[in-house]
């Protein structure tokens, strides 16, 4: 079966210091991924999907990049954090674009 | 961009009662999913609809596909403490490669 792992769970980081979470997905290949960034108990904002290793394509502009080395990894970063980055950050895979989305566990960062 | 609108934001209920959750848009979505996310996880598929005018029952939940295929709802018939949560909308486009659009979301609170 298919699983998904996202991890930090929880992130406290100063203003200014680097951000790396990382995403992996298990018994599947050539998912799409996705990272999204939720506010307290709203919707999902969609800020970088990828398609396949290498290809990533960015729907806000923002303080934070994505990347896929591998083909079942997913890493969301940021240079120098600002505290508007601060948020619910959501990894998901999906077979296709438009089919059921299935969510990691998320990451709680808090810029201070 | 389309945009997904989900009313209301808040609802607060006693066990027992009904209740429904309301996803408008202006665009047409060749299908639509609603995901339900409890506190500090990802969302969960719940159910996705397709044709235009469709039903779909799981348990005391209905869901439904307006017939323009722009709008769904979603009813809860004898709510229950469990049924405490975020509900989301998502719209998948019409268009070839087109990612899930999210509504803000309704968080349901039932009380014992």
């Amino acid at each position: 079966s298919q699983t998904i792992h996202q991890w930090p769970a929880t992130l406290v980081q100063p203003v200014g210091s680097p951000l790396s979470l990382e995403c992996t997905v298990e018994g599947t290949s050539n998912p799409n991924l996705y990272w999204y960034r939720q506010a307290a108990g709203r919707g999902l904002q969609l800020l970088f999907y990828s398609v396949g290793i290498g290809q990533i394509s960015s729907e806000v502009p923002q303080n934070l990049s994505a990347s896929r080395p591998q083909d079942r990894q997913f890493i969301l970063s940021s240079k120098k954090l600002l505290l508007s980055d601060s948020g619910f950050y959501l990894c998901a895979w999906s077979a296709g674009s438009g089919t059921e989305a299935f969510f990691g566990q998320g990451t709680r960062l808090t810029v201070v | 961009t389309q945009l997904l609108e989900q009313s209301p934001q808040f609802l607060s209920i006693q066990e027992g009662e009904n209740l429904t959750v309301y996803c408008n848009s202006s665009s047409v979505f060749s299908s639509l999913q609603w995901y339900r996310q409890e506190p500090g996880e990802g969302p969960v598929l719940l159910v996705t609809v397709v044709t235009g005018g469709e039903v779909k029952k799981l348990k005391r939940l209905t869901f439904q596909f307006g017939d323009a295929r722009k709008d769904s709802s979603l009813h809860i018939t004898a709510a229950q403490p469990g049924d405490t949560g975020l509900y989301l909308c998502a719209g998948v486009g019409n268009n070839a490669g087109n990612m899930l659009t999210f509504g803000g979301g309704t968080r349901l609170m039932v009380k014992p």
